[in-house]
């Protein structure tokens, strides 16, 4: 079956626009993550969706970053105002369920890489 | 605060040779773990994973790792790497409960020299 997608695949910005970043997770999967992976911090957990809601939205770096996950299926991360720094490969994954349900285990798709110029 | 470590950050092996990467997790209780490979440009493949029970787990492409309560380590072995082994490995924990995040070590890059 189809694994995680995500578009685009790459994305170039210059600073102070906004993007949005999108991800098809696998089907039948509840779960939905968004991770950065960037060489200064390593792979960091961004914001987690259980269905359509956010129980963990710590991991979100400032206000300018948001995401909402609608018919429990694809997310849309938007990032407002870019700044260099936000410049990383994003990355989302999906699992079956959450821990406490047996389904931790999380896919990963192949990642947006963005770059604010 | 919980944290995995991979004190390695770059190994270099021979092509047949043997490899063991080094994975440690400080939690408060025994957490889920987990192995991903990242080749470049690509998103992260899961090779193998830990949730409890035998702690000799075997996973995708002739790897697999060994889980030590004692020493808090999940370390991923092959017995000989083959040259399309070269990428980089992440070792990820999940809290059992609650917590929904992976944390992630910092990466070790394998390079295979012929």
């Amino acid at each position: 079956g189809a694994g995680v997608s995500q578009s685009p695949s790459n994305k170039v910005t210059e600073k102070g626009k906004d993007v949005e970043l999108r991800c098809d997770p696998i089907s039948g999967h509840t779960a939905l993550y968004w991770y950065r992976q960037s060489l200064g911090q390593g792979l960091e957990f961004l914001i987690y969706f259980q269905g359509n809601s956010a129980p963990d939205k710590s991991g979100l770096p400032s206000d300018r970053f948001s995401a909402e996950r609608t018919g429990g299926s694809v997310s849309t991360l938007t990032i407002q105002r870019t700044q260099q720094e936000d410049s990383a490969v994003y990355l989302c994954a999906s699992s079956f369920g959450t821990s406490g349900q047996g389904g931790e285990t999380q896919y990963f798709g192949p990642g947006t890489r963005l770059l604010v110029l | 605060a919980q944290s995995v470590t991979q004190p390695d950050i770059h190994i270099t092996v021979s092509e047949g040779a043997s490899l063991e990467l080094r994975c440690n997790y400080s939690y408060g209780a025994t957490p889920y773990l987990f192995w991903y490979v990242q080749s470049p440009g690509q998103g992260l493949q899961l090779l193998l994973k830990y949730f409890s029970g035998d702690t000799l787990v075997q996973g995708i492409k002739g790897f697999e790792a060994e889980f030590k309560r004692s020493q808090s380590s999940f370390n991923l072995r092959k017995p000989s790497v083959h040259w399309s082994d070269a990428a980089e490995y992440f070792c990820a924990a999940l809290s059992n409960f609650g917590n929904e995040k992976l944390t992630f070590g910092t990466g070790t890059r394998l390079t295979i020299i012929p």
